[in-house]
């Protein structure tokens, strides 16, 4: 069974302040792991993937996340947070015999200007 | 390029109706998911759909069912409705043969409010 966690439903960042967001995760076999974004009354945007190919991941908008075995984790980092990165952060796993993402509760990141 | 459509936006129902969801996938597309995400929560698999057959099934009651038309569109039924049913639903697509690699492009889904 796989499952994920999120630590931390609400992180506050000043502008150009690092955003840093956990994750850890669980899986019987070796994972997909993901980050989603989602923005107000919107859908769900794939930031990044890690498929088992290099562990230090980068995304779209600056977003990269770091893929840990050892630590089951899958935190994701931005060097400098902007205004426009406020929105809702997913974490999800999902094993390659697997059709279903099995997504964390979220993380709702402000940014203080 | 027309991303993943969903219809309605939003609907109100009373406990005990029915209601059907309807999503267009995205482009090139062939398979698609459905996800329930209660307020404040992350989404919740429903099932997921390819070549018009359920292909896998999340941990959810018979009341939930749907179907995949030729065209790859799909619609999520949902009967007797409880007050913990409202939700808002998203469908999902992926590419052909729906292999996963997780990258699922969403709709802005389709808000349930059940009175």
């Amino acid at each position: 069974a796989q499952s994920v966690t999120q630590l931390g439903s609400h992180v506050s960042v000043s502008e150009g302040a690092l955003v840093l967001l956990r994750c850890n995760y669980s899986s019987s076999v070796p994972p997909y792991l993901f980050w989603y974004v989602q923005y107000p009354n919107q859908g769900l945007q794939l930031l990044l993937k890690y498929t088992s190919a290099a562990t230090l991941v980068k995304g779209i908008n600056g977003f990269e996340a770091e893929f840990k075995k050892s630590e089951t984790s899958f935190h994701l980092t931005k060097p400098s947070a902007h205004m426009s990165d406020a929105a809702e952060y997913f974490c999800a796993v999902s094993e390659a015999n697997d059709y279903k993402l099995s997504f964390g509760a979220g993380t709702t990141v402000t940014v203080r200007a | 390029d027309a991303g993943v459509t969903q219809s309605p936006t939003h609907l109100i129902k009373t406990r005990g109706q029915q209601v059907t969801l309807r999503c267009s996938p995205k482009s090139g597309h062939d398979t698609v998911s459905w996800y329930q995400q209660a307020l404040g929560q992350g989404p919740q698999f429903i099932f997921q759909y390819y070549e018009e057959e359920e292909r896998q099934r999340g941990n959810f009651p018979d009341r939930f069912s749907g179907h995949q038309f030729p065209n790859y569109s799909s619609e999520l039924n949902v009967n007797a409705l409880l007050l913990g049913d409202s939700a808002l639903y998203l469908c999902a697509s992926s590419q052909p043969g729906g292999r996963n690699t997780g990258e699922l492009f969403f709709g802005e889904g389709s808000r349930l409010t059940v009175l």
